[in-house]
């Protein structure tokens, strides 16, 4: 079965470069989320995609920006990249809350990131 | 105070053992999920909670609503469950559906 595809897989990019991580949610999920897991900690919600709107918003950076396309991919933008942005990178997807059996949610396998 | 603690924070145990790990939260729920990390990063979804308890091969969720409460078991233990454990619970408060994460379970089964 088909699972939440993220790439790149590694990155490795210098301070103040661009970066961008793609995710594509299993078929059929409206709603993608993306974390955000330092070296050694919990992983930190970022934001949230249902039906191509933003629908929620957590300790994202304002150097980061994310969409949702019309295909339900999601991107994650990430400009100025300091040091600290090193992290392992998650998108999830599953249907929306409150629609469909038990709206489990599914991870990607991640998306590393290192800032040098 | 984290809003999702787990206990323990690591756990080493023997082929075969029964394995319990613990987590407590301290604000309402909607929601409590049990993940798995590998050691390669990825994370795998293995129980999502809202109430009573669920099975599935040799693991086993329970919650109290309650008692605020969740434990997951594995039954049989195997080297191949070494992994870190997460439990992460969706928050009533919130109004979207992030996940607040515990600080994750490190278990290791040795053969």
């Amino acid at each position: 079965a088909a699972g939440v595809i993220q790439s790149p897989r590694h990155l490795i990019k210098e301070k103040r470069e661009t970066a961008t991580l793609k995710c594509y949610p299993i078929p059929r999920h409206d709603t993608v989320y993306w974390y955000q897991q330092g070296p050694g900690q919990d992983p930190q919600f970022l934001i949230s995609f249902y039906e191509k709107m933003q629908s929620d918003k957590g300790s994202i950076p304002d150097r980061f920006s994310a969409q949702q396309f019309s295909d339900y991919h999601s991107e994650l933008n990430m400009s100025s990249l300091e040091l600290g942005d090193s992290a392992l990178y998650f998108c999830a997807s599953s249907l929306e809350y409150g629609r469909g059996s038990g709206n489990t949610i599914y991870f990607g396998e991640g998306s590393w990131l290192t800032v040098v | 105070k984290n809003e999702v603690e787990q206990s323990p924070q690591n756990l080493t145990a023997q082929e075969g053992e029964f394995i319990t790990i613990n987590c407590s939260y301290s604000v309402g729920i909607s929601a409590l999920h049990w993940l798995q990390q590998h050691p390669g990063g990825g994370i795998v979804s293995l129980f999502m909670l809202s109430s009573g308890k669920k099975k599935h091969g040799r693991l086993i969720a329970t919650i109290n609503i309650q008692e605020k409460h969740s434990s997951l078991h594995i039954t049989a233990s195997h080297p191949r469950d070494s992994a870190v454990y997460i439990c992460a619970v969706r928050l009533e408060e919130t109004s979207g559906s992030r996940l607040t994460f515990g600080e994750g379970t490190q278990l290791t089964v040795n053969p």
